[in-house]
C-alpha cells in the first residue's frame, strides 16, 4: 500500500515563527497536495504540485508557500506563523487511479 | 466554479435503521467523484469511488453510492447503520482527464448514531 507520511501528528508553534511541515509518500506518485481542515469548511486546498519543482496555488494559498525539491517529498512552510493559521493540515498524494492521505498534523498557534 | 454541496451539517440516524447521506457537485466536465470518511483523530479512509461505468458504487463496510448525472448528485447510502458508522463524510470531486487532477471537498456531514 502506499503511504503518505506527515513528520509531525501535533506542533505548537508560536506566533511569528517560521514552520515547516514535511509529507513525504513511499511511491512514485506525481502529484502532491496541501489540504486545511477547519469545522464546518471541509479540506480547503492550500497548494499542490504535479512534478519536482512545479507548484500551483490552490484555492487559501496566501500565508504559506510550498516546496518540492525531490518527488517523494512536498513541505508546506508558513513564512510567519498567525493564529489563524491553527488548523490540521492533510497532506496527499495521487496517481490515475485515486489519492493517499496522511494522518495529518494539528498545528496550534499561539 | 467547480463546488461540491454537503447540504447536511449535522445527522442522526438510531442503530440499524437506513441512512442517505447527500452530496451535489457542480462541474464542468466529466466528475469522478468520491466519498471519505473520518473518525475522530483519524485520517481519511476512501470508501468508493466513481470514474464510469455502473452508477451504481459498491464501497466498503456496506455503503454505496448513486451517481444521476441529471440532478448533479452522487448520494451515500447504507441499508442498516451501525454504531461504528458514526463519523465525519465527506463527498469530493475531480476531473482525472485534466492536468493537475486537483480534488474539491464538500464541507462534511457529522453522522451521530443513537443506541
Amino acid at each position: 500500500d502506499v503511504k503518505v507520511t506527515q513528520s509531525s501528528r501535533y506542533l505548537v508553534k508560536r506566533t511569528g515563527e517560521k514552520v515547516f511541515l514535511e509529507c513525504v509518500q513511499d511511491m512514485d506518485h506525481e502529484n502532491m497536495f496541501w489540504y486545511r481542515q477547519d469545522p464546518g469548511l471541509g479540506l480547503r486546498l492550500i497548494y499542490f504540485s504535479y512534478d519536482v519543482k512545479m507548484k500551483e496555488k490552490g484555492d487559501i494559498p496566501e500565508g504559506y508557500s510550498v516546496s518540492r525539491e525531490k518527488k517523494e517529498r512536498f513541505s508546506l512552510i508558513l513564512e510567519s506563523a498567525s493564529t489563524n493559521q491553527t488548523s490540521m493540515y492533510l497532506c496527499a498524494s495521487s496517481t490515475k487511479t485515486g489519492y493517499t492521505f496522511g494522518s495529518g498534523t494539528r498545528l496550534t498557534v499561539v | 466554479a467547480q463546488s461540491v454541496t454537503q447540504p447536511d451539517i449535522h445527522i442522526t440516524v438510531s442503530e440499524g435503521a437506513s441512512l442517505e447521506l447527500r452530496c451535489n457537485y457542480s462541474y464542468g466536465a466529466t466528475p469522478y467523484l468520491f466519498w471519505y470518511v473520518q473518525s475522530p483523530g483519524q485520517g481519511l479512509q476512501l470508501l468508493l469511488k466513481y470514474f464510469s461505468g455502473d452508477t451504481l458504487v459498491q464501497g466498503i463496510k456496506g455503503f454505496e453510492a448513486e451517481f444521476k448525472r441529471s440532478q448533479s448528485s452522487f448520494n451515500l447510502r447504507k441499508p442498516s447503520v451501525h454504531w461504528s458508522d458514526a463519523a465525519e463524510y465527506f463527498c469530493a470531486v475531480t476531473n482525472y482527464g485534466g492536468a493537475t487532477n486537483k480534488l474539491i471537498f464538500g464541507t462534511g456531514t457529522l453522522l451521530a448514531v443513537q443506541p
